[in-house]
């Protein structure tokens, strides 16, 4: 069955620290992955994706994330954690033959930064 | 940088009223999506479009129905409103690759309340 587990609801970090946040999608094949982040009534912004190129890939503001398929994971990561993204991620899967043209959404996690 | 405009980011209608929600982009994108969201319930697809005159049902279609005339506009429409549907509504177009391997690009999003 086709499903993405954030594995946390809820993140809570001191500003300057390090950021993580975990994502595992069942696949038997390589979808697309993507992170996005939403702050407060606000649109869902993309942050970065995956597409069967670098398992390494960088998103915007200081935002990265690791694919490995033999964990199916993808999950996000912040050297050092700012203020401004206190908000709430999804991890988002696509592609491939499970999913096709339709997006699966995670059921986010919402990271809060503390001062 | 692709743009999604919804009309409205703030309605209030009352229930039995026909409510139209519009959404504009302005990427020549094929696909056009409507999610609508609430708390604890993540993201849910109501309706999307793979191209103009061309609608699928999503996973919640029960209540709503679109209409796509031009390729740029995708509009929900609530046909009774219902207090059930009050919730957050977001629109979201992509590039048609025929992989699903392109990210949504979302709107701001209307929070809608039935009263």
């Amino acid at each position: 069955a086709q499903s993405v587990t954030q594995l946390d609801s809820h993140v809570s970090v001191s500003e300057g620290t390090p950021v993580l946040l975990r994502c595992n999608y069942s696949s038997s094949y390589s979808p697309s992955l993507f992170w996005y982040v939403q702050h407060p009534n606000k649109g869902l912004q993309l942050l970065l994706k995956y597409t069967s190129a670098a398992t390494l890939v960088k998103g915007i503001n200081g935002f990265e994330a690791e694919f490995k398929k033999s964990e199916t994971s993808f999950h996000l990561t912040k050297p050092s954690a700012h203020m401004s993204d206190a908000a709430e991620y999804f991890c988002v899967v696509s592609g491939g033959m499970e999913y096709g043209n339709k997006l699966v959404f995670g059921a986010g996690t919402i990271l809060r930064v503390k001062s | 940088d692709v743009k999604v405009t919804q009309s409205s980011r703030y309605l209030v209608k009352r229930t039995g009223e026909k409510v139209f929600l519009e959404c504009v982009q302005d990427m020549d994108h094929e696909n056009m999506f409507w999610y609508r969201q609430d708390p604890g319930l993540g993201l849910r697809l109501i309706y999307f479009s793979y191209d103009v005159k061309m609608k699928e049902k999503g996973d919640i279609p029960e209540g709503y129905s679109v209409s796509r005339e031009k390729k740029e506009r995708f509009s929900l429409i609530l046909e009774s409103a219902s207090t059930n549907q009050t919730s957050m509504y977001l629109c979201a177009s992509r590039r048609e690759t025929g992989t699903g391997n392109q990210p949504q690009h979302f709107g701001d999003g209307t929070r809608l309340s039935i009263l």
